[in-house]
């Protein structure tokens, strides 16, 4: 078990619609990270936020946003899904500080099916 | 792209150690060494990671070249609870770049 919790577990919805995945941090960490792992892509880094702030910015369609909340839990939201948005998406944490180097601990993953 | 170049698979005998190499040959003066591995559909989970010296814990071992240009992760007693993909990654511990990764196998 990372700490890092995630939910829900598993998502089936139609194209078109609207999503929102939550992930809380393991404690004490400042920054969260998103990832999409789909068939073809492999594990692709999506957006990072530190602190409230965002931080990195990866592969992340402009229909996909995230937020971190002063409790510092995380909420990404797909929205307009298509059919290729279906994949596992994962929340990883970290504490960020300098020196960097830290390594990042990640949840269980959300499992998004879209029909 | 992914910074790192892993063999796409490896088998393992049961008890014996299992050796994965990872080559990083434009590896920066700063950046880290990663290892994570993913078994079936979970999260990756943390192994272990470096700068320049070899590192230990109880999960494994990293060995890192002089030139830092190269390591191995060493599972001293692979079990078959080890059978997962295992990626290499360097950085600074941000925005993690994986690649396809080594799908290791251990075998009874």
């Amino acid at each position: 078990d990372s700490g890092v919790t995630q939910t829900p577990k598993h998502l089936i919805t139609a194209t078109g619609q609207r999503v929102t995945l939550r992930c809380s941090p393991r404690s004490g960490d400042l920054s969260v990270y998103w990832y999409q792992q789909s068939l073809d892509q492999g594990l692709q880094f999506l957006i990072q936020y530190y602190n409230g702030e965002e931080r990195a910015k990866g592969n992340i369609l402009e229909r996909f946003s995230a937020q971190q909340f002063p409790d510092l839990h995380s909420e990404l939201n797909l929205s307009s899904l298509e059919l290729g948005d279906s994949a596992l998406y994962f929340c990883a944490s970290s504490v960020f500080r300098e020196p960097l180097g830290n390594e990042q601990f990640f949840g269980p993953g959300t499992r998004l099916t879209v029909l | 792209d992914a910074k790192t170049t892993q063999p796409p698979s490896m088998d393992c005998a049961e008890g014996r150690a299992a050796n994965l190499p990872c080559n990083h040959s434009t590896i920066s003066g700063n950046e880290y060494v990663y290892w994570y591995r993913q078994i079936h559909s979970q999260g990756p989970q943390y192994i272990i990671h470096g700068l320049k010296n070899n590192e230990t814990n109880e999960m494994a071992s990293l060995i890192i070249t002089e030139d830092r240009k190269s390591s191995t992760l060493i599972l001293p007693h692979a079990t078959l609870r080890d059978t997962a993909v295992y990626y290499c990654i360097v950085g600074y511990g941000q925005n993690f770049v994986f690649g396809p990764g080594t799908r290791l196998s251990v075998l009874p």
